[in-house]
């Protein structure tokens, strides 16, 4: 399987911080890298699909990039509603592997 | 609209059967990949395998393979996720989600439509 490395684990931040996560793959997955984000009793949202795609009704402070093991989600001015976890996902072979999760918390 | 809608929330006791569902609409449900994705309480998320239910040609997670059936019915839009003997360990919440997925294009396979989750608890 393909092993999926967040960090950090939880991230401290303010309204209109800019916040960049990171994801790193075991082995090389090209572009097939997707972010979701995850509020409390709800189901994943997805942000960013290959890579740095962003889904269709997703603010443009969201945005992605990285290729072959090494990616990144940046929030240019993190929002009152930003507060969640998110999850990188690569979909290069099944299993489908996920990502541990990035909490962010309100600082 | 597109939407993926789940059976509602079980509680079950250790060593009975289960059959949870995901009712998809809005969209042609052959012709796309669904996946199901497990959330056991206060952790992360787990791929635990997808089915196409054109043709029912089903994808199994290692770690879920022989503890899990995921099936279609393709003529009522629907998808499911079996247990024949659960255990206290499946207690969960399992998610359906459809997969988005171009066989010729690098990077695109996602998962863009997802269930709103079955709450499954298992307990004596």
């Amino acid at each position: 399987d393909i092993q999926m490395t967040q960090s950090p684990s939880t991230l401290s931040a303010s309204v209109g911080d800019r916040v960049t996560i990171t994801c790193r793959a075991s082995q090389s997955i090209s572009t097939y890298l997707n972010w979701f984000q995850q509020k409390p009793g709800k189901a994943p949202n997805l942000l960013i699909y290959a890579a740095s795609s962003l889904q269709s009704g997703v603010p443009s402070r969201f945005s992605g990039s990285g290729s072959g093991t090494d990616f990144t989600l940046t929030i240019s001015s993190l929002q009152p509603e930003d507060f969640a976890t998110y999850y990188c996902q690569q979909t290069y072979t099944t299993p489908q592997t996920f990502g541990q999760g990035t909490k962010v918390e309100i600082k | 609209e597109v939407q993926l809608v789940q059976s509602g929330a079980e509680v079950k006791k250790p060593g009975e059967s289960l059959k949870i569902s995901c009712t998809g609409s809005g969209y042609s449900f052959s012709n796309y990949w669904i996946g199901w994705v497990r959330q056991m309480p206060g952790k992360g998320l787990e791929w635990m395998g997808i089915i196409y239910p054109g043709d029912s040609d089903t994808r199994y997670s290692p770690s879920f393979q022989g503890q899990v059936t995921i099936s279609a019915d393709k003529s009522n839009n629907t998808a499911y996720l079996q247990w024949s003997s659960l255990r206290a360990s499946d207690t969960a919440i399992y998610y359906c989600a459809r997969r988005q997925y171009y066989w010729n294009s690098a990077g695109l396979d996602y998962m863009d439509v997802w269930g709103q989750g079955n709450t499954v608890t298992v307990s004596s």
